[in-house]
C-alpha cells in the first residue's frame, strides 16, 4: 500500500507563473488536507477536502490559491501568479476518517521556490 | 481562537536520557496529534490522542483533557530521535492548529 504521494518534490517558478502541486492520498482515504510551512515557521492549515467537496478552506489565502479533489485523480493545489512570499513547503496529508478520529498520513512535501 | 504552545523550543540531550516535550492548548479539542519532522523535511504521525495515554516502542504520549495539556516522552533516547516534534490540535471542523515545534538533538 503506497503512502501519500506528492509531486513534484521540488518546483521552481518565476514570479507571475502558475504552480500546480499534486497529492495522491493513500488507497481508501477520502479525506485530504493541505498545509503550508513557510521558511523557519510552523505548519499552517490551508484546506480540507473530501472527494469532490471542499469541507474547510479557512486557511486558504483569498486570492490566487485554489484546491480541488476530483472524483478521479489526485488532489491539486493551484497557485496562480506566484509571488516570492509563496516560496514554502506544501504538505499534503490523508486520513480514512478525518483528523478528529483518524491518524494522519503525510506526504514528503512539495518545495516551491519562486524566483 | 485556540493557541498551541510547546516547550521547550530547543532541547539537547545525551544518548540514553529520558526526554519530555510539553504541549498546552487553550480551548477544548476533539483530538491531539504528535508529529515528527525529520531533518530532511518529511513528516511522520506518531500519535493521535483524545484521552489517556498511548505507547509505541520508546515513545509515550499522554493527555490531560481537564488541564489542556499533553506530553511526549522518549525513553532511552538515541541520536536517530533527533528531529523536530510538533504538537497539533483539532476541533470538530477540518483544520489543525500546530505548535511551533520542539527541536530535539540527541548527542552520542
Amino acid at each position: 500500500n503506497a503512502g501519500v504521494m506528492q509531486n513534484p518534490r521540488h518546483l521552481v517558478r518565476r514570479r507571475g507563473q502558475e504552480a500546480r502541486l499534486r497529492c495522491s492520498p493513500m488507497k481508501g482515504h477520502s479525506h485530504v488536507y493541505w498545509y503550508r510551512q513557510l521558511p523557519e515557521e510552523g505548519l499552517k492549515f490551508m484546506v480540507y477536502l473530501q472527494k469532490e467537496n471542499i469541507i474547510d478552506e479557512s486557511g486558504m489565502p483569498k486570492e490566487r490559491f485554489s484546491a480541488e479533489f476530483p472524483k478521479e485523480g489526485p488532489s491539486i493545489l493551484r497557485i496562480q501568479q506566484v509571488v516570492r512570499g509563496d516560496s514554502a513547503a506544501y504538505f499534503c496529508a490523508s486520513s480514512p476518517l478525518g483528523h478528529s478520529t483518524g491518524e494522519l498520513f503525510f506526504g514528503e512535501g512539495s518545495r516551491l521556490t519562486v524566483l | 481562537k485556540n493557541e498551541v504552545e510547546q516547550s521547550p523550543q530547543n532541547l539537547t540531550a545525551q544518548e540514553g536520557e529520558f526526554i519530555t516535550i510539553n504541549c498546552s492548548y487553550s480551548v477544548g479539542i476533539s483530538a491531539l496529534h504528535w508529529l515528527q519532522q525529520h531533518p530532511g523535511g518529511g513528516i511522520v504521525s506518531l500519535f493521535m490522542l483524545s484521552s489517556g495515554k498511548k505507547k509505541h516502542g520508546r515513545l509515550i504520549a499522554t493527555i490531560n483533557i481537564q488541564e489542556k495539556h499533553s506530553s511526549l516522552h522518549i525513553t532511552a533516547s538515541h541520536p536517530r530521535d533527533s528531529a523536530v516534534y510538533i504538537c497539533a490540535t483539532g476541533g470538530s471542523q477540518g483544520n489543525l492548529i500546530f505548535g511551533k515545534g520542539t527541536k530535539l538533538s540527541v548527542k552520542p
